[in-house]
């Protein structure tokens, strides 16, 4: 089963508004990155949050980890029609075997 | 930089064919992977490598065969192809394992017939 489940599967909501997307994983972790993928391309890394940090910022882009509850949202403010892709979280950890291991991922769809 | 470069981006081939998907990094990078990506499963990792000479399996590395005798190319071979390896390929490379993003490729779509 994969470590990273993403919920919602799929979301639209209407340009300007914001999304929340959510990561649950079942194993401690040393850090939990989160990507994008447009339709027929590959992933691209947007924010890295490691297990000591509760919340990170990165322009539109906001991340919190609460390792206590083993998950993870992504917040992006203010959506445009260009984040319309999907968003995978992937954990990252080193206890034992070093790992990363990507979720299902949630297909975002922006309205204009 | 052209970051991540990987060739064909489509291919067909007969189940038991044999072929060779390539990947290639100019960023000096260490470390690189081969993931497949199926629908409804994530990503999976089937091999990657930790430097040049190396090479060791991930989760689903049965089928696939990798050589690392470069830092910047790091090919994957499908020895016998069957349909279960129809999915799409994806190169990635990183600075190191886990503690910064991976950089990936646009991917290769593969079907097998």
């Amino acid at each position: 089963s994969q470590q990273g489940e993403e919920d919602p599967q799929a979301l639209s909501i209407q340009e300007g508004e914001n999304a929340t997307m959510n990561c649950s994983y079942k194993t401690s972790i040393n850090n939990l990155q989160w990507y994008r993928q447009n339709s027929g391309r590959g992933l691209v890394h947007l924010i890295l949050i490691r297990s000591n940090e509760r919340e990170k910022h990165s322009g539109r882009l906001r991340v919190t980890l609460d390792t206590s509850k083993k998950s993870s949202s992504l917040l992006i403010t203010a959506s445009r029609a260009a984040d319309t892709a999907s968003y995978f979280c992937a954990t990252f950890s080193n206890f034992g075997n070093e790992k990363l291991t990507f979720g299902t991922g949630t297909r975002l769809t922006i309205i204009p | 930089n052209a970051g991540v470069t990987q060739t064909p981006k489509f291919r067909v081939l007969k189940t038991g064919q044999s072929m060779t998907l390539l990947c290639a990094q100019d960023m000096n990078h260490e470390y690189m992977y081969w993931y497949r990506q199926d629908p409804g499963m994530g990503l999976r990792l089937i091999h990657y490598s930790v430097g040049e000479g190396t090479t060791a399996k991930g989760e689903v590395p049965d089928g696939y065969n990798v050589s690392r005798s470069t830092t910047e190319d790091f090919p994957l071979r499908l020895l016998s192809a069957a349909p279960s390896q129809t999915s799409v390929y994806f190169c990635a490379s990183s600075y190191s394992r886990g503690r910064g993003g991976e950089y990936f490729g646009a991917g290769t779509r593969l079907s097998v017939l």
